[in-house]
Protein backbone atom coordinates (compact mmCIF):
# COMPACT_ATOMS: atom_id res chain seq x y z
CA UNK A 1 0.00 0.00 0.00
CA UNK A 2 0.94 3.36 -0.86
CA UNK A 3 2.50 5.87 1.93
CA UNK A 4 1.19 9.66 1.72
CA UNK A 5 3.65 12.05 3.59
CA UNK A 6 3.00 15.32 5.59
CA UNK A 7 5.07 17.35 7.22
CA UNK A 8 3.88 16.65 10.89
CA UNK A 9 4.12 20.19 11.80
CA UNK A 10 4.33 23.96 10.99
CA UNK A 11 4.42 27.03 12.05
CA UNK A 12 3.01 30.26 10.84
CA UNK A 13 2.61 33.72 11.99
CA UNK A 14 -0.60 35.80 11.79
CA UNK A 15 -1.30 37.34 8.41
CA UNK A 16 1.54 35.15 7.11
CA UNK A 17 1.32 32.51 4.38
CA UNK A 18 2.45 28.57 4.56
CA UNK A 19 2.28 25.84 1.98
CA UNK A 20 1.57 22.15 3.57
CA UNK A 21 2.68 19.52 1.41
CA UNK A 22 1.32 15.86 0.35
CA UNK A 23 4.16 13.51 -1.49
CA UNK A 24 3.16 9.78 -2.33
CA UNK A 25 5.59 6.87 -2.42
CA UNK A 26 4.86 6.27 -5.60
CA UNK A 27 5.74 8.81 -7.06
CA UNK A 28 4.32 12.38 -8.47
CA UNK A 29 0.88 13.13 -7.47
CA UNK A 30 -0.66 14.01 -10.33
CA UNK A 31 -5.03 15.24 -10.56
CA UNK A 32 -5.54 11.75 -10.89
CA UNK A 33 -4.88 11.22 -7.27
CA UNK A 34 -7.82 13.56 -6.45
CA UNK A 35 -6.24 15.19 -3.48
CA UNK A 36 -8.30 16.14 -1.01
CA UNK A 37 -7.78 18.75 2.39
CA UNK A 38 -9.53 17.95 5.52
CA UNK A 39 -8.85 20.20 8.44
CA UNK A 40 -9.85 18.99 12.10
CA UNK A 41 -9.71 20.86 15.22
CA UNK A 42 -9.46 19.64 18.42
CA UNK A 43 -13.37 17.24 19.18
CA UNK A 44 -14.16 17.97 16.03
CA UNK A 45 -15.02 16.27 13.02
CA UNK A 46 -13.06 16.74 10.26
CA UNK A 47 -14.33 19.52 7.56
CA UNK A 48 -13.22 19.66 3.86
CA UNK A 49 -11.33 22.49 2.31
CA UNK A 50 -10.29 20.76 -0.99
CA UNK A 51 -11.34 18.60 -3.48
CA UNK A 52 -10.46 17.41 -6.27
CA UNK A 53 -6.97 19.30 -6.08
CA UNK A 54 -7.83 22.73 -6.27
CA UNK A 55 -12.39 22.71 -5.73
CA UNK A 56 -13.25 24.67 -2.62
CA UNK A 57 -16.68 23.95 -0.85
CA UNK A 58 -18.85 26.91 -0.22
CA UNK A 59 -17.36 27.58 3.74
CA UNK A 60 -13.62 27.33 2.56
CA UNK A 61 -12.60 30.48 3.50
CA UNK A 62 -10.84 31.80 0.12
CA UNK A 63 -7.13 32.11 2.46
CA UNK A 64 -7.19 28.73 1.80
CA UNK A 65 -6.16 27.21 -2.04
CA UNK A 66 -5.01 23.87 -3.44
CA UNK A 67 -2.57 23.17 -6.63
CA UNK A 68 -0.07 20.52 -7.68
CA UNK A 69 3.55 22.09 -6.40
CA UNK A 70 6.95 20.20 -7.34
CA UNK A 71 5.12 16.72 -7.71
CA UNK A 72 3.27 16.99 -4.27
CA UNK A 73 -0.48 17.98 -4.08
CA UNK A 74 -0.39 21.58 -2.00
CA UNK A 75 -2.39 23.34 0.22
CA UNK A 76 -1.75 27.20 0.73
CA UNK A 77 -2.55 29.19 3.38
CA UNK A 78 -2.52 33.17 2.91
CA UNK A 79 -3.25 35.56 5.71
CA UNK A 80 -3.37 32.84 8.63
CA UNK A 81 -5.66 34.05 11.20
CA UNK A 82 -5.52 32.43 14.63
CA UNK A 83 -8.64 30.08 14.05
CA UNK A 84 -6.80 28.43 11.30
CA UNK A 85 -4.25 27.01 14.52
CA UNK A 86 -5.69 22.81 13.65
CA UNK A 87 -4.73 19.67 11.94
CA UNK A 88 -4.53 18.93 8.08
CA UNK A 89 -5.02 15.98 6.45
CA UNK A 90 -4.42 15.07 2.97
CA UNK A 91 -6.20 11.81 0.89
CA UNK A 92 -5.26 10.29 -1.98
CA UNK A 93 -6.83 8.06 -4.30
CA UNK A 94 -5.10 5.40 -6.37
CA UNK A 95 -6.63 4.16 -9.10
CA UNK A 96 -9.85 4.84 -7.65
CA UNK A 97 -9.65 1.60 -5.62
CA UNK A 98 -7.55 2.48 -2.90
CA UNK A 99 -7.58 5.60 -0.54
CA UNK A 100 -4.72 6.79 1.57
CA UNK A 101 -4.68 9.97 4.30
CA UNK A 102 -1.44 11.46 4.54
CA UNK A 103 -0.46 11.44 8.25
CA UNK A 104 -1.47 14.63 9.22
CA UNK A 105 0.12 18.34 9.93
CA UNK A 106 -0.17 20.01 13.30
CA UNK A 107 -0.49 23.74 12.23
CA UNK A 108 0.47 26.43 14.73
CA UNK A 109 -0.39 30.14 14.17
CA UNK A 110 1.82 32.14 16.45
CA UNK B 1 -27.80 20.32 2.37
CA UNK B 2 -26.27 16.62 3.11
CA UNK B 3 -26.33 15.44 6.72
CA UNK B 4 -24.45 12.22 7.47
CA UNK B 5 -25.23 10.23 10.73
CA UNK B 6 -23.61 7.69 12.25
CA UNK B 7 -25.33 5.22 14.93
CA UNK B 8 -24.56 2.15 16.78
CA UNK B 9 -23.34 0.64 19.82
CA UNK B 10 -20.46 2.46 21.71
CA UNK B 11 -19.34 -0.82 23.57
CA UNK B 12 -18.42 -3.71 21.86
CA UNK B 13 -16.67 -7.20 23.10
CA UNK B 14 -13.18 -8.11 21.65
CA UNK B 15 -13.70 -11.08 19.12
CA UNK B 16 -17.27 -9.67 18.47
CA UNK B 17 -18.54 -7.56 15.35
CA UNK B 18 -18.85 -3.88 15.63
CA UNK B 19 -21.58 -2.88 13.61
CA UNK B 20 -22.44 0.95 12.31
CA UNK B 21 -24.75 2.73 10.29
CA UNK B 22 -24.82 5.97 8.75
CA UNK B 23 -28.26 7.87 7.87
CA UNK B 24 -27.93 10.05 4.77
CA UNK B 25 -30.57 13.19 4.56
CA UNK B 26 -30.58 15.79 2.16
CA UNK B 27 -29.40 14.07 -0.80
CA UNK B 28 -29.17 11.31 -3.22
CA UNK B 29 -27.36 8.33 -3.58
CA UNK B 30 -25.86 8.51 -6.80
CA UNK B 31 -23.60 9.40 -7.97
CA UNK B 32 -20.76 8.74 -4.83
CA UNK B 33 -18.95 6.81 -3.10
CA UNK B 34 -20.24 6.21 0.83
CA UNK B 35 -16.74 5.62 3.13
CA UNK B 36 -16.35 4.91 6.44
CA UNK B 37 -12.98 6.65 7.96
CA UNK B 38 -11.91 6.20 11.65
CA UNK B 39 -9.79 7.93 13.41
CA UNK B 40 -7.97 5.99 17.41
CA UNK B 41 -8.15 8.24 20.08
CA UNK B 42 -4.75 10.89 19.39
CA UNK B 43 -3.68 9.64 16.35
CA UNK B 44 -4.23 9.91 12.59
CA UNK B 45 -7.31 9.69 10.19
CA UNK B 46 -7.34 5.84 8.36
CA UNK B 47 -9.72 4.94 5.55
CA UNK B 48 -11.70 1.78 6.10
CA UNK B 49 -13.03 1.47 2.50
CA UNK B 50 -16.45 2.66 0.22
CA UNK B 51 -19.31 1.35 -1.51
CA UNK B 52 -19.78 3.34 -4.67
CA UNK B 53 -23.73 4.04 -5.61
CA UNK B 54 -23.60 1.14 -8.21
CA UNK B 55 -22.87 -1.53 -5.41
CA UNK B 56 -19.28 -1.96 -6.01
CA UNK B 57 -16.81 -1.88 -2.58
CA UNK B 58 -13.49 -1.49 -1.74
CA UNK B 59 -11.49 -1.76 1.03
CA UNK B 60 -8.14 -1.03 3.22
CA UNK B 61 -6.08 -4.22 2.57
CA UNK B 62 -4.81 -4.13 6.24
CA UNK B 63 -7.57 -4.67 7.78
CA UNK B 64 -7.51 -8.72 6.50
CA UNK B 65 -10.79 -8.48 4.90
CA UNK B 66 -12.52 -7.78 8.17
CA UNK B 67 -14.57 -4.57 7.20
CA UNK B 68 -17.70 -5.03 5.05
CA UNK B 69 -19.60 -2.36 3.61
CA UNK B 70 -22.90 -2.09 2.54
CA UNK B 71 -25.72 0.43 0.46
CA UNK B 72 -29.56 0.12 1.67
CA UNK B 73 -31.42 2.27 -0.76
CA UNK B 74 -34.64 1.40 0.49
CA UNK B 75 -34.41 3.94 3.43
CA UNK B 76 -31.04 6.01 2.49
CA UNK B 77 -28.29 4.63 4.75
CA UNK B 78 -24.89 2.47 4.37
CA UNK B 79 -23.60 0.18 6.93
CA UNK B 80 -20.37 -1.41 8.48
CA UNK B 81 -19.24 -4.78 9.56
CA UNK B 82 -16.26 -5.09 11.07
CA UNK B 83 -15.28 -8.65 12.52
CA UNK B 84 -12.78 -9.37 14.95
CA UNK B 85 -13.02 -6.53 16.99
CA UNK B 86 -9.98 -6.09 18.92
CA UNK B 87 -8.64 -3.14 21.01
CA UNK B 88 -6.99 -1.31 18.06
CA UNK B 89 -10.06 -0.69 16.87
CA UNK B 90 -11.22 1.41 19.31
CA UNK B 91 -11.55 4.70 17.29
CA UNK B 92 -13.92 7.26 16.48
CA UNK B 93 -16.06 6.12 13.44
CA UNK B 94 -17.30 8.77 10.66
CA UNK B 95 -19.42 7.86 7.58
CA UNK B 96 -18.22 10.00 4.65
CA UNK B 97 -19.81 10.63 1.16
CA UNK B 98 -17.97 12.20 -1.52
CA UNK B 99 -17.09 11.67 -5.56
CA UNK B 100 -19.39 13.26 -7.95
CA UNK B 101 -17.56 16.14 -8.06
CA UNK B 102 -19.31 17.60 -5.11
CA UNK B 103 -16.64 17.53 -2.64
CA UNK B 104 -16.63 15.64 0.74
CA UNK B 105 -19.31 15.73 3.61
CA UNK B 106 -18.53 14.39 6.89
CA UNK B 107 -20.59 12.74 9.44
CA UNK B 108 -20.00 13.83 13.11
CA UNK B 109 -18.33 10.50 13.86
CA UNK B 110 -19.31 8.11 16.54
CA UNK B 111 -16.79 6.54 19.38
CA UNK B 112 -16.63 2.94 19.66
CA UNK B 113 -14.74 1.24 22.25
CA UNK B 114 -13.82 -2.45 22.21
CA UNK B 115 -13.64 -3.62 25.71
CA UNK B 116 -14.72 -6.99 27.47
Amino acid sequence: QAVVTQEPSLTVSPGGTVTLTCGSSTGAVTSDHYPYWYQQKPGQAPRTLIYDTTNSHSWTPARFSGSLLGGKAALTLSGAQPEDEADYYCLLSYNVVSWVFGGGTKLTVL
Amino acid sequence: QVRLQESGPGLVKPSETLSLTCTISGGSINPYFWSWSRQPPGKGLEWIGYVFYTGSTSYNPSLNSRATISLHRSDNRFSLNLNSVTAADTAVYYCVRSGGSGGAYWGQGTLVTVSS
